[in-house]
């Protein structure tokens, strides 16, 4: 089975200062690991995906991923917050021969000027 | 190019009713699936469809239904609507070729409320 957990249900920082959101997923076989992000009142927007071409995955928006398999990590940065990067993301999985994705729960962020 | 298209955007039922939310792929998607977004719940997986075939299904009970047409395009239907079902529907769609690393793209989504 495979599952995934993102700390911190709300993360507040300041225009210019580091995002860090963090990602830990279980997976008994290699996952494919995505990154999502959610405007309000809005769908799902993919931000980056991990699918073992690469551990370092860039984005869009300024946004990048390291997979960190021996933390069984993926945590989604960005070096300096835009007001405009305040949403919600979600961390999601899948693997070889199951395309339906296993979401965390969520991480608001919010970001002050 | 355009993005996944789900029609009605927003909707109100009724306890004891029925509903039907439709949704379009990407031109050449396909593979349609549907998931269920609440604050409690958060993003669950309801089930996928592939060439009019339904792959997977998630967790839910059987009010809930869906299917595929021959143009990739798809339904979900939830009978006997209940409070709890009110959420936002997703719709998304991949190529679907048997890759699970294939880009999964999301539609803006159908809410509906049951009073």
């Amino acid at each position: 089975a495979q599952s995934v957990t993102q700390l911190g249900s709300h993360v507040s920082v300041s225009e210019g200062a580091l995002v860090l959101l963090r990602c830990n997923y279980s997976s008994s076989v290699p996952p494919y690991l995505f990154w999502y992000v959610q405007y309000p009142n809005q769908g799902l927007q993919l931000l980056l995906k991990y699918t073992s071409a690469a551990t370092l995955v860039k984005g869009i928006n300024g946004f990048e991923a390291e997979f960190k398999k021996s933390e069984t990590s993926f945590h989604l940065t960005k070096p300096s917050a835009h007001m405009s990067d305040a949403a919600e993301y979600f961390c999601a999985v899948n693997g070889p021969g199951r395309r339906a994705l296993t979401f965390g729960s969520g991480t608001r962020l919010q970001v002050q000027p | 190019k355009a993005g996944v298209t789900q029609t009605p955007r927003y909707l109100i039922k009724t306890r004891g009713q029925q509903v039907t939310l439709s949704c379009s792929p990407i031109s050449g998607h396909r593979s349609v699936s549907w998931y269920q977004q609440t604050p409690g719940q958060g993003l669950q997986f309801l089930f996928e469809y592939f060439s009019e075939t339904q792959r997977n299904k998630g967790n839910f009970p059987g009010r809930f239904s869906g299917r595929q047409f021959s143009n990739s395009r798809s339904e979900m239907n939830v009978s006997t609507l209940e409070l709890g079902d009110s959420a936002l529907y997703l719709c998304a769609s991949s190529l679907g070729d048997g890759n699970s690393g294939n880009t999964i793209y999301f539609g803006e989504g159908s809410w509906l409320t049951v009073v």
